[in-house]
């Protein structure tokens, strides 16, 4: 079985500074990892995917997300996040299968601050 | 270009009453999905379908039954509502799990309260 660990709820963040969001997961298979944004009374949408290749993934908006296999992470990153930044982000795993399905994290609220 | 539609968009029910939520895509997608997201949960999938006539069980799937008889919708009913059901329900949707182009599109959301 997989499972995602998002270890912060809420991050709180001034205007322009870097953010981190960190993103663990559990797997005995190879996966496929996302993250997602939900944006206030939204649904969520993609932000960025790793499938293969590159450990330094690039998404839409600014951010990048690197994953490490030793550590079993995939944080995600922003040198300088803006207040159209606030949103939930939710970071996601997939075996690489095609029986399986996406498991989502329980989120983190991004929160930036004027 | 509408992607995915969910109605409605609120609800609000009382304790044993039955409803079902609709969602439609209109990108020729095979997997459909339901999911519920709480409050520090996350997105917990209740039912999710792989093709037309086809439904399979999630995570959470007692007290909610899924049809999926035409490709473009997928229905999630609640036949007998209770307050644990109170929750935001969001439908998505595939081209497919095994391509590489790994992507769900989700519907807006519906917020559903049962008193």
């Amino acid at each position: 079985a997989q499972s995602v660990t998002q270890l912060d709820s809420q991050v709180p963040v001034f205007e322009e500074a870097p953010v981190e969001l960190r993103c663990n997961y559990s797997s005995s298979v190879s996966v496929y990892l996302f993250w997602y944004v939900q944006y206030p009374n939204q649904g969520l949408q993609l932000l960025l995917k790793y499938l293969s290749g590159s450990t330094l993934v690039k998404g839409i908006n600014g951010f990048e997300a690197e994953f490490n296999k030793s550590q079993t992470s995939f944080h995600l990153r922003k040198p300088s996040v803006h207040i159209s930044d606030t949103a939930e982000y939710f970071c996601a795993v997939k075996p690489v299968s095609s029986a399986s399905k996406i498991i989502f994290g329980s989120g983190t609220r991004l929160s930036i601050r004027p | 270009n509408a992607g995915v539609t969910q109605t409605p968009k609120f609800r609000v029910l009382k304790t044993g009453q039955s409803m079902t939520l609709l969602c439609a895509q209109d990108m020729n997608h095979e997997y459909m999905y339901w999911y519920r997201q709480d409050p520090g949960m996350g997105l917990r999938l209740i039912h999710y379908s792989v093709g037309e006539g086809t439904t399979a069980k999630g995570e959470v799937p007692d007290g909610y039954n899924v049809s999926r008889l035409k490709k473009q919708n997928f229905l999630l009913g609640l036949e007998s509502a209770a307050p644990s059901q109170t929750s935001v329900y969001f439908c998505a949707s595939s081209y497919s799990l095994a391509a590489t182009n790994e992507k769900l599109f989700f519907g807006s959301g519906t917020q559903l309260s049962v008193l």
